[in-house]
C-alpha cells in the first residue's frame, strides 16, 4: 500500500509570491491534516479535512488555507509569502478518526 | 488548549541500554498519546501509540507507559541499537472525530557503537 504522497519535494519562492502544495493520503483514508514544523516552532498543527470539510484549525493566519477533494487528496495555499514561511511542511493521513496518522516526507518550503 | 512538555532534548546512549524519554501534558482531557520517530529527510513515523485507557503498551523493544493522574507518558527503549538514533516526538490530543496534536518538542536520540 503505497504512504501519504507529498508533492512538490522542495520549493523556492520569494516574499509576496504564492505556493501551493498537495497531498495524496493512504488509499482508504479519508481525514487529511497539515501541520507546519521549524526547528524553532517544532510541529504545528495547520488544519484537518475530513470528507471536504475543514474540521479544525490551527493558529495561523489567514494566509494559510486549504482544500480536500472529493478523492480525498488535499492542497494547501500560503498566500503573500513571508520570510517566516520557510519551513517544512508536513501531511499526515488517518483511516480512524483522531488516531493514528501516518504522516507524509513533507514539502520543504523556502522563501527567499 | 493542550500543552505538552518533553525531556530530555538531547539523549545519548550506549548500544545495548536502554532510553527513556519523558512527557508530561497538561489537558485532562487528552485521551490519546502517539509516539513518533523522525529520520533525516523524512516525516515523523508513528512507533507506538496509547489511548488513556491504558496504562500500559509494548511492542518488541519499545514501550509507552501512561499515568493520567500525574499527567505524564514515557517511551521506553531497550536493547538500543544504532537504527534508534532518530528525533522522537511525542504528541496527544483528545479523540473527537477531529485530528489536531499537539506535539511536543522533540528528543534527539543517539546510540553510540
Amino acid at each position: 500500500k503505497a504512504g501519504v504522497t507529498q508533492t512538490p519535494r522542495y520549493l523556492i519562492k520569494t516574499r509576496g509570491q504564492q505556493v501551493t502544495l498537495s497531498c495524496s493520503p493512504i488509499s482508504g483514508h479519508r481525514s487529511v491534516s497539515w501541520y507546519q514544523q521549524t526547528p524553532g516552532q517544532g510541529l504545528q498543527f495547520l488544519f484537518e479535512y475530513f470528507s471536504e470539510t475543514q474540521r479544525n484549525k490551527g493558529n495561523f493566519p489567514g494566509r494559510f488555507s486549504g482544500r480536500q477533494f472529493s478523492n480525498s487528496r488535499s492542497e494547501m495555499n500560503v498566500s503573500t509569502l513571508e520570510l517566516g514561511d520557510s519551513a517544512l511542511y508536513l501531511c499526515a493521513s488517518s483511516l480512524y478518526d483522531g488516531e493514528k496518522l501516518f504522516f507524509g516526507s513533507g514539502t520543504q518550503l523556502s522563501v527567499l | 488548549g493542550e500543552n505538552v512538555e518533553q525531556h530530555p532534548s538531547t539523549l545519548s546512549v550506549q548500544e545495548g541500554d536502554s532510553a527513556v524519554i519523558k512527557c508530561t501534558y497538561s489537558d485532562s482531557a487528552s485521551n490519546y498519546f502517539p509516539w513518533y520517530k523522525q529520520e533525516l529527510g523524512k516525516g515523523p513515523q508513528l512507533i507506538i501509540d496509547i489511548r488513556s485507557n491504558v496504562g500500559e503498551k509494548k511492542d518488541q523493544r519499545i514501550a509507552v507507559t501512561l499515568n493520567k493522574t500525574a499527567k505524564h507518558f514515557s517511551l521506553h527503549i531497550t536493547e538500543t541499537q544504532p537504527e534508534d538514533s532518530a528525533v522522537y516526538f511525542c504528541a496527544a490530543t483528545m479523540v473527537q472525530g477531529a485530528q489536531k496534536l499537539v506535539f511536543g518538542q522533540g528528543t534527539r536520540l543517539t546510540i553510540n557503537p
